[in-house]
C-alpha cells in the first residue's frame, strides 16, 4: 500500500463547478499535511497546510480526519487557471521530517 | 536569491557517464531535501539534510548516487555511471525544518541516452 494515495483523475470540471479531492494515508503517526499544485513541467508550489480544525483559504478548504486518516481539498467557483495537478503531502512521521507525496490528481477546468 | 536555485536546468549526458547536479537553498533554511520525478510519476524521496546532522540517505536508490552539503547551504548531487532510468527531473527543495512545508526549485531535467 502506498503511504499517501489519491485518486489519478482526471477531473474535468466546467468553470465555476465545485471540485473535491480526497486523499488518505498509511501512517498513524503523521503531524504535518499539506496540498501543493504542480502546474504541466513546472515544480510543485505550496497551495495550503492542513490544519486538524480545517482551514480555508478564499476559494480553498482543506479538511483532516484524523481519525480515519484521510484529507480533502475542496475548490469552489472553479476558474480555468485552477488547472494543475494537486498534490497530498504528508510528513513520515516520528523524526522523519521529509515529506511524502501522493502521486496527484489531475484537474482540468473547462470553459 | 530569494528561491532555490537549480543548475543545469537540462542536462543530457550519455549512459556510463557521471553528472553532477547542483542546488542552492534559500538563506536561512537549514533543511535541504532532494527528490525525481520521473516522467508521469510522483515525486520520490533520495536524501534530506538538517543542519550539520547526519543526512538521511534513506531514499538514494543505489550506491551511484551521492549527495553533499557544503557549509550548510549548496548541496551536489551526484550520479555515478549514469543509466537511461536515471532519466528524470531532479528536484531540490529547501525548508525552515520542523516538518513545514518546502519551496522547490525549478528541477533539473536529466536525460541519460
Amino acid at each position: 500500500r502506498k503511504e499517501v494515495e489519491q485518486d489519478p483523475g482526471p477531473f474535468n470540471v466546467p468553470e465555476g463547478a465545485t471540485v473535491a479531492f480526497n486523499c488518505t494515508y498509511s501512517n498513524s503517526a503523521s503531524q504535518s499535511f499539506f496540498w501543493y499544485r504542480q502546474d504541466c513541467r513546472k515544480e510543485p508550489k505550496l497551495l495550503m497546510s492542513v490544519y486538524s480544525s480545517g482551514n480555508e483559504d478564499g476559494r480553498f478548504t482543506a479538511q483532516l480526519n484524523r481519525a480515519s486518516q484521510y484529507i480533502s481539498l475542496l475548490i469552489r467557483d472553479s476558474k480555468l487557471s485552477d488547472s494543475a495537478t494537486y498534490l497530498c503531502v504528508v510528513n513520515r512521521g516520528g523524526s522523519a521530517r521529509q515529506l511524502t507525496f501522493g502521486s496527484g490528481t489531475q484537474l482540468t477546468v473547462l470553459p | 536569491g530569494a528561491g532555490v536555485s537549480q543548475s543545469p536546468s537540462n542536462k543530457v549526458t550519455e549512459k556510463g557517464k557521471d553528472v553532477e547536479l547542483r542546488c542552492d537553498p534559500i538563506s536561512g533554511h537549514t533543511a535541504l531535501y532532494w527528490y525525481r520525478q520521473s516522467l508521469g510519476q510522483g515525486l520520490e524521496f533520495l536524501i534530506y539534510f538538517q543542519g550539520n546532522s547526519a543526512p538521511d540517505k534513506s531514499g538514494l536508490p543505489s550506491d551511484r548516487f551521492s549527495a553533499e552539503r557544503t557549509g550548510g547551504s549548496v548541496s551536489t548531487l551526484t550520479i555515478q555511471r549514469t543509466q537511461q532510468e536515471d532519466s528524470a527531473v531532479y528536484l531540490c527543495a529547501s525548508s525552515l525544518g520542523g516538518g513545514q512545508g518546502y519551496t522547490f526549485g525549478s528541477g533539473t531535467r536529466l536525460t541519460v541516452v
